[in-house]
C-alpha cells in the first residue's frame, strides 16, 4: 500500500523569504500523480500544484514550485517570496494512475511572520 | 468554478443519534468522497462513490454509511454517533477525466458528539 509522510508538523517563515515543505512517499508503482493542497484557517482546501510522475520537469505555479525526486520518492514544495496569505495547513497527496482515490500525508502547518 | 457545498459548518449531536452530513456539488462530477480530518492524522478516506447508487469503502468505513441517490448529492450517515466520531468531515468531488484532475473540496463540517 502507498503511504505519504510529511515529517514537519509545523514550519515558519518570514514574509518575503523562501520556505520548503518536505514530503516523501512510498510506492511500488511507476505511474502516479502527486499533489500539494493548501487549507487556510477555516477555509476550503484548494489545489496548489500537481506533478505527473512520468514528467522529469518540476512543476511550477507562480511562487510555488516542487522538487520532484522520483528515485528518492521525494516531493517537496518550495514557496518563494512568502506572503501572509500563505499561512495554512499544507497537505501532500498521492494518487495512483488507475484510481480516483487520494492518499494524504499528515500535513504541515505553515506560519508566516511579518 | 466548481462548488462543493456541505450543509453545515458546525454540528453538535448526542451519542447514539443518527447523524446525516450532506454534500452537494454543481459540476456534474462523477466521483464524490467523504474524508475525516483529525490533527496529526491528516485526511482519511471514509467512503467514495463513482456513480449514482455506487459506493466503495475507504480506509475507515466502520460506523459510517453513505447514500448517493442523485449525482450531485452524497450523504454521509453516522448510524449511531459516538464520541470518537467527533471530527472535521470534508466532502470532495472530481470528474472522470483522468488521474491528473484534482479533487474539489467543500468547507468542511466540524461535528461534535457529546
Amino acid at each position: 500500500a502507498q503511504t505519504v509522510t510529511q515529517s514537519q508538523p509545523e514550519m515558519s517563515v518570514q514574509e518575503a523569504e523562501t520556505v520548503t515543505l518536505s514530503c516523501t512517499y512510498d510506492t511500488s508503482e511507476s505511474d502516479y500523480y502527486l499533489f500539494w493542497y493548501k487549507q487556510p484557517p477555516s477555509r476550503q482546501m484548494i489545489l496548489v500544484i500537481r506533478q505527473e510522475a512520468y514528467k522529469q520537469q518540476n512543476a511550477t505555479e507562480n511562487r510555488f514550485s516542487v522538487n520532484f525526486q522520483k528515485a528518492a520518492k521525494s516531493f517537496s514544495l518550495k514557496i518563494s517570496d512568502s506572503q501572509l496569505g500563505d499561512a495554512a495547513m499544507y497537505f501532500c497527496a498521492y494518487r495512483s494512475y488507475n484510481t480516483d482515490k487520494l492518499i494524504f500525508g499528515t500535513g504541515t502547518r505553515l506560519q508566516v511572520f511579518p | 468554478d466548481v462548488k462543493v457545498t456541505q450543509s453545515s459548518r458546525y454540528l453538535v449531536k448526542r451519542t447514539g443519534e443518527k447523524v446525516f452530513l450532506e454534500c452537494v456539488q454543481d459540476m456534474d462530477h462523477e466521483n464524490m468522497f467523504w474524508y475525516r480530518q483529525d490533527p496529526g492524522l491528516g485526511l482519511r478516506l471514509i467512503y467514495f462513490s463513482y456513480d449514482v447508487k455506487m459506493k466503495e469503502k475507504g480506509d475507515i468505513p466502520e460506523g459510517y454509511s453513505v447514500s448517493r441517490e442523485k449525482k450531485e448529492r452524497f450523504s454521509l450517515i453516522l448510524e449511531s454517533a459516538s464520541t470518537n466520531q467527533t471530527s472535521m468531515y470534508l466532502c470532495a468531488s472530481s470528474g472522470q477525466g483522468g488521474p491528473r484532475l484534482p479533487q474539489h473540496f467543500g468547507d468542511g463540517t466540524r461535528l461534535s458528539i457529546l
